[in-house]
């Protein structure tokens, strides 16, 4: 059962520190997705990755966030430095955009920022 | 730039009620449509898809949606809900060539048994 994963489920971070978090996309899938989901805005589509070329980060804080994709099987989404308003469950999604293109998701990291 | 519209952010009903859920999107053009669920503290899930062709899909776990181009809508539907069908329900359009998702605000649905 090919799926999406994602590490760690949970973090709990100080103010200040850096946090990473990583994806695996299904095996062959070509674009991968980064998400933020609050209760305040949703999904948020942070940064979006085709052929591991990154495509859109418009909706990412550039001065903290980053997102690099270094290899075909792993994605990485880091903030530094955290703080609490980045407290969210990130989504990572995979989707092979040359067939059917619906977007699998992971099972999400809930990160809470004290 | 694609809108999704979910009218509805809360609906609370009894186990055995009908559902439908609104969702509507602002681009004219082709598109592909999603629902997806999200049961509590749980992953997204893809529940249909449309494509092309009848407009009428069928999904997981009894529900089914209608496109209406005319209305730009793809209204989720399910004769007779249970108490494992509360969760949040996301409507998504891909357009215009785009490969990036675009999500509704989610609607939040309790069934109560």
């Amino acid at each position: 059962d090919a799926r999406v994963t994602q590490t760690p489920r949970d973090k709990v971070t100080e103010m200040g520190q850096e946090v990473t978090m990583r994806c695996q996309p299904i095996l062959g899938h070509n674009t991968v997705f980064w998400y933020r989901q609050t209760m305040m805005q949703g999904l948020e589509l942070l940064a979006y990755f085709r052929n591991r070329a990154p495509l859109d980060d418009s909706g990412m804080p550039k001065d903290r966030f980053s997102a690099e994709m270094p290899d075909a099987t792993l994605a990485t989404l880091k903030i530094q430095p955290s703080e609490p308003r980045d407290s969210a469950v990130y989504f990572c999604a995979s989707a092979f955009t040359q067939g059917t293109t619906e977007a699998f998701f992971g099972q999400g990291t809930r990160l809470t920022v004290v | 730039a694609q809108s999704v519209s979910q009218h509805n952010h809360h609906v609370i009903l009894s186990e055995a009620a009908s559902l439908e859920l609104g969702c509507n999107y602002s681009y004219g053009g082709t598109v592909n449509l999603f629902w997806y669920v999200q049961y509590p503290g749980q992953h997204l899930q893809l529940l249909l898809k449309y494509f092309s062709g009848d407009p009428l899909v069928k999904g997981i776990k009894g529900f089914e949606a209608e496109f209406i181009k005319s209305k730009f809508s793809f209204n989720l539907r399910k004769p007779s809900v249970q108490w494992s069908d509360t969760a949040e329900y996301f409507c998504a359009v891909l357009s215009g060539g785009s490969y990036i998702p675009t999500f509704g605000r989610g609607t939040s649905l309790i069934v109560h048994p």
